[in-house]
């Protein structure tokens, strides 16, 4: 149990355009989703944390504008990357928290590059 | 604040030999702790963790850690490593008074890479 999707895996994208990247919980519901930014051998950086049904809290730095984040139901979060640049090229990794045993679970994480 | 230290890059082992990968924090109060692993272009898997309780924590795939208070340290262990296990490690902290969203960060450490050589 305690499966966490995102799709797509990895995507290329021309710089100007917006990525949707989607993240799910298969097995539990999550009323808190993370969303997570990993650069080429650095950690894990927290951007924001969405509650269902509610907005988003974005960590210091991060442009709510660039990085919207949806969070409709209780299985389903989406990031989307809107004007990509070749900077915004990254590993993004989502977390879902099981509200039961109140621990997070990751998801695979999704390869962006942005040409 | 809160912080998670994992002083080495990189850990070389041979296989079969026993492996440490380390872990010093600096929170306020008591922590939780936890290690995780990630292959090459994948998410994080839990390994273990710990809350409260036995200060040895055994976790997945052989791997234990030992929480040690008076040196704020949370050192992940195996007996005997395999090549298998060669992949990044990330030591994280529960920061219980910071929060994201109404909810408890996870700060993590550097990470720390593993190489298994046969």
């Amino acid at each position: 149990g305690a499966v966490v999707s995102q799709h797509p895996s990895w995507v290329i994208c021309k710089s100007g355009t917006s990525v949707k990247i989607e993240c799910r919980s298969l097995d539990f519901q999550a009323t808190t989703m993370f969303w997570y930014r990993q650069f080429p051998k650095q950690s894990l950086m927290l951007m924001a944390t969405s509650n269902e049904g509610s907005k988003a809290t974005y960590e210091q730095g991060v442009e709510k504008d660039k990085f919207l984040i949806n969070h409709a139901s209780l299985t389903l979060s989406t990031l989307t990357v809107t004007s990509a640049h070749p900077e915004d090229s990254s590993f993004y990794i989502c977390s879902a928290r099981d509200s039961i045993y109140n621990e997070q679970f990751f998801g695979p994480g999704t390869r962006l590059t942005v040409l | 604040a809160q912080s998670v230290a994992q002083p080495e890059d990189q850990v070389n082992v041979a296989e079969g030999n026993p492996l440490t990968v380390k872990c010093t924090y600096s929170v306020s109060g008591n922590p939780y702790l936890f290690w995780y692993v990630q292959y090459p272009n994948r998410g994080l898997q839990f390994l273990l963790k710990y809350i409260t309780g036995d200060n040895l924590v055994k976790g997945s795939y052989g791997f234990e850690a030992e929480f040690n208070k008076s040196q704020t340290s949370f050192h992940l262990k195996k007996p005997s490593a395999l090549v298998s296990d060669s992949a990044l490690y990330f030591c994280a902290v529960r920061d219980r008074t910071m929060f994201s969203g109404g909810y408890n960060k996870l700060i993590f450490g550097a990470g720390t890479r593993l190489a298994v050589h046969p």
